[in-house]
């Protein structure tokens, strides 16, 4: 069956450090992978997108790889803050009108 | 530019009543969806629609209705609630980060917690 699996349980770490999240799928073929963050009460923000031919994408303390052959994308937050705390999620966007998206990983940043 | 709007943001029903979601986006997009979100679970489509005019079925449809009364507008109907609806439900429109034409992102509304009794 088709799935997407982020890491269910939530990822604590000290401000400073870098935060590593992992989305794994297997039996897609997605053109392209996004990330989104999703704050309590509040719906999903986009934050990165990587196409199928790009291996790493950076927007300022945010990196993300993807690897088609593990079917794989890594998520990167370099000294991270406070305010980085969040649900994080992976969304793999499938053909035509049909974006899957994983659970989402908590991530909790102590100062 | 208000993005995506939803409402209302709380409701809470007795089986069997019905009570429509309202959601517009200001955008300009093609696309509109709505998914609910469930605890430990991802974000699942219930229907979407790729233009003004067109509506398909998503993931769970079932117990749903929707209408795409414009570009602007997409609304989701529950016709008879039942207890396995209580949930939150997103809005989205779709378009490419940035603001440029096209499709490959999409923008949320803030959602609508709903509970069934």
């Amino acid at each position: 069956s088709q799935k997407i699996e982020q890491n269910s349980e939530a990822l604590n770490i000290q401000e400073g450090k870098t935060a590593t999240l992992t989305c794994n799928y297997t039996n897609y073929s997605p053109a392209y992978l996004q990330w989104y963050r999703q704050d309590p009460g509040r719906g999903p923000v986009f934050l990165l997108l990587i196409r199928e031919n790009e291996k790493e994408k950076r927007k300022e303390r945010l990196k993300v790889t993807f690897d088609t052959t593990l079917k794989q994308s890594l998520f990167h937050i370099t000294a991270s803050q406070p305010a980085d705390s969040a649900t994080y999620l992976c969304a793999l966007h499938t053909g035509g009108f049909k974006t899957i998206f994983g659970a989402g990983t908590r991530l909790f940043v102590k100062a | 530019n208000a993005g995506v709007t939803q409402t209302p943001k709380f409701q809470v029903l007795k089986t069997g009543q019905s009570m429509t979601l309202q959601c517009a986006q200001d955008m300009n997009h093609n696309s509109m969806y709505w998914y609910r979100q469930d605890p430990g679970m991802g974000l699942r489509l219930i229907y979407y629609s790729a233009s003004e005019g067109t509506t398909d079925k998503g993931e769970v449809p079932n117990g749903y209705n929707v209408s795409r009364l414009n570009k602007r507008e997409f609304s989701l109907r529950l016709e008879s609630a039942a207890p396995s609806q209580t949930s939150v439900y997103f809005c989205a429109s779709e378009g490419l980060a940035g603001g440029r034409s096209g499709s490959d992102t999409q923008y949320f509304g803030p959602g609508t917690r709903l509970t069934v009794l």
